[in-house]
């Protein structure tokens, strides 16, 4: 099976200021998609950004962007120019051509005003 | 608006209990989940429902019984819970089984058993 690290339980970065979450997985698949999903403390989960396998160009959504190294098996979520909204859960997925998610354990922001 | 609406919010319960879970969703979705979210664990998905049809029973133990009335409604019913089922439980749904826009989740039911 799939799995997904995370390897970073906790990170804090200074409001305006750049961090990285870093995410690996293991997988003998060419064809999947990776996710990270944000969970505030409403607990809703929400979809920050997404990642297509075969796509060498790596994702971006606002201030959010991906580093996806396929050959490294690494997806690491980089926010930009941080928000004290920023703080959350963040989770790395991934999910397998039989369409099933595999969810990393978790790695708390906490962003410093 | 979340799309996902789970209820109730906060739930405690004795193992003796039988209470259910809900969760609403009016996103056109097909595909409905059950997790369960533990601290420092990655999220352990329960049960998928396609097109109101059990796909998959991730060795859950029978205290837990999901039901599926329609497409839009998921139910969690639980019965003689023990302490170590206190969690957060979280209802997703999407537009196909695994699908490539990703799961539109619930906020969860917190879920203490006493």
């Amino acid at each position: 099976a799939q799995t997904v690290t995370q390897s970073q339980p906790e990170m804090s970065v200074q409001e305006a200021e750049t961090v990285t979450l870093s995410c690996t997985y293991d997988t003998s698949e060419s064809d999947y998609y990776l996710f990270w999903y944000k969970q505030p403390p409403s607990r809703q989960m929400i979809l920050v950004i997404r990642q297509e396998a075969y796509k060498q160009q790596n994702a971006t959504e606002n201030r959010f962007s991906v580093n996806f190294q396929k050959a490294a098996k690494s997806f690491s979520l980089k926010i930009s120019d941080s928000q004290l909204g920023d703080a959350a859960m963040y989770f790395c997925a991934y999910r397998s051509a039989g369409n099933q998610f595999y969810f990393g354990t978790g790695t708390s922001l906490t962003v410093i005003p | 608006e979340t799309g996902v609406t789970q209820t109730p919010r906060h739930l405690v319960m004795g193992m003796t209990n039988k209470k259910s879970l809900k969760c609403e969703q009016h996103l056109g979705h097909n595909a409905m989940y059950w997790y369960k979210q533990s601290a420092k664990k990655p999220l352990e998905l329960m049960f998928v429902y396609s097109l109101e049809e059990r796909v998959e029973n991730n060795s859950v133990p029978s205290r837990f019984s999901p039901e599926c009335p329609n497409s839009s409604h998921l139910f969690l019913h639980l019965h003689t819970l023990q302490p170590e089922d206190s969690a957060l439980y979280l209802c997703a749904s999407s537009q196909g089984p695994g699908s490539y826009y990703g799961y539109t989740f619930g906020s969860g039911t917190r879920l203490t058993v006493v």
